[in-house]
């Protein structure tokens, strides 16, 4: 069965320490993206990664990182430098994300991290 | 930038037909997208508008106006299973030449008996 997975499905961590979420398809996607959701707000844009060793800030990339060492895994640092770290975080990917076609994001069941 | 409205709550009855509009205003448009999403789970796939028009799906329909900036999602024949959030995410291509999808804040539609 393909799909993405995203683990542990609860964090909790305190106040200081970075904490790293996973992510992993295999669905033979090149994209890859990471959003986080807080209630009240549309999901809003990390990082993105187009191909293997490339990726690209999105809207709130301060505090966070990530790597795309493989093509199956994207992985995403929490940081102590970011402000506000408690949110559903969700992980996608897609066929691609460039072209004159959009693609549809396939998303995993997300990580719901608290941080106190 | 870019400006994606939709109400935030709707509420329906079962058997109901109802219609969640998305309004929006952004550079770059190449897409937009419907994606339902219950509590606490992954948002997954409704629909797809590139061109004016109505695209049916089985009970869901989506329209798209790009002239307008308007999009709405049709839902017939209502079930309490339909109960959920819908998000409305308009894609468009950013500086890096990527398409990335920008999300409205999703309108939460419970189904009553």
């Amino acid at each position: 069965d393909g799909g993405i997975t995203q683990s542990p499905k609860y964090l909790f961590r305190k106040e200081g320490q970075n904490v790293t979420l996973s992510c992993e398809q295999n669905l033979n996607h090149d994209a890859m993206y990471w959003y986080r959701q807080d209630p009240g707000q549309g999901l809003r844009l990390i990082y993105y990664s187009q191909i293997v060793n490339d990726f690209q800030k999105g809207d709130i990339a301060e505090g966070y990182s990530v790597s795309r060492e493989k093509k199956e895994s994207f992985p995403l640092t929490v940081t102590s430098a970011q402000k506000n770290p408690t949110a559903f975080y969700l992980c996608a990917s897609s066929i691609d994300l460039a072209g004159d076609q959009a693609y549809e994001q396939y998303f995993g069941p997300g990580t719901r991290l608290t941080v106190t | 930038g870019q400006n994606i409205d939709q109400p935030t709550e709707m509420t329906a009855t079962e058997g109901a037909i109802v219609q969640i509009n998305c309004t929006y205003q952004t550079s770059g448009f190449n897409g937009l997208f419907w994606y339902q999403q219950h509590a606490g789970e992954a948002p997954t796939f409704l629909s797809y508008n590139v061109l004016d028009g109505l695209e049916e799906k089985g009970r869901f329909s989506s329209f798209l106006s790009r002239s307008k900036g308007y999009s709405y999602l049709l839902l017939k024949e209502l079930q309490m299973k339909d109960s959920a959030s819908y998000l409305c995410a308009v894609s468009r291509e950013v500086q890096t030449g990527a398409n990335n999808l920008f999300f409205g804040t999703g309108t939460r539609l419970t189904v009553i008996p």
